[in-house]
């Protein structure tokens, strides 16, 4: 099976702006999660989709949105960038009733 | 809530020796913990999980770690470095319940350098 796949890998966004990522799940996969990387507070958690539904969610402001298709695959959005918001932006999905989640290779949003 | 603790941002070792990271973490309900490995540039891959069962679980390339609940730890180890160990570990930990699942709390991560 093919893993998980994010798009874009890299993007380049100015102060203001809004970005719109993307996440294919593994086939058969349910659950989506996203996650945001920094160095400096490291992993944390957005939110989380299943079955179009979302069921858990992180602490992060409005401005941080997410929804899912009925084919599973998930969008996150981010409006008015900050450039706090630049981070590795990972997603990883689960099949349902699984505690495993596998992640893909992240897209990389650099805010200026 | 749950929080992760990992000991030691860096961890240095030559090669042969003795891999030691440590995670301690905090949780009101059963745990279900995790390892997880990411290389420069790349997502995370699953080690290992523990999640009921024996306490010693086994992972991918030699990699294991041992859950103790009365020290509330889950260090792991591997008994003989390689270079191509060198990576950035991360220690997570979720609810039992299907409805955590999809909800990680990450320790902030140990850096691997694996000497010559």
């Amino acid at each position: 099976k093919a893993g998980v796949t994010q798009t874009p890998r890299y993007l380049i966004k100015t102060r203001g702006q809004q970005v719109t990522l993307s996440c294919s799940p593994i086939s058969g996969h349910r659950s989506v999660s996203w996650y945001q990387q920094t160095p400096g507070q490291g992993l944390q958690f957005l939110f989380e989709y299943f079955s179009e539904t979302q069921r858990n969610k992180g602490n992060f402001p409005g401005r941080f949105s997410g929804r899912q298709f009925s084919n599973s695959r998930s969008e996150m959005n981010v409006s008015t960038l900050e450039l706090g918001d630049s981070a590795l932006y990972l997603c990883a999905s689960r099949p349902g009733g699984s505690e495993t989640q596998y992640f893909g290779p992240g897209t990389r949003l650099l805010v200026l | 809530a749950q929080s992760v603790t990992q000991l030691g941002s860096h961890v240095s070792v030559s090669e042969g020796a003795l891999v030691l990271l440590r995670c301690n973490y905090s949780s009101s309900v059963p745990p279900y913990l995790f390892w997880y490995v990411q290389y420069p540039n790349q997502g995370l891959q699953l080690l290992l999980k523990y999640t009921t069962g024996a306490t010693l679980v086994k992972g991918i390339n030699g990699f294991e770690a041992e859950f103790k609940k009365s020290e509330t730890s889950f260090h792991l180890t591997k008994p003989s470095a390689h270079m191509s160990d060198a990576a950035e570990y991360f220690c997570a930990v979720s609810e039992a319940g299907g409805t955590s699942y999809g909800k990680l709390t990450f320790g902030q991560g140990t850096i691997l350098t694996v000497h010559p």
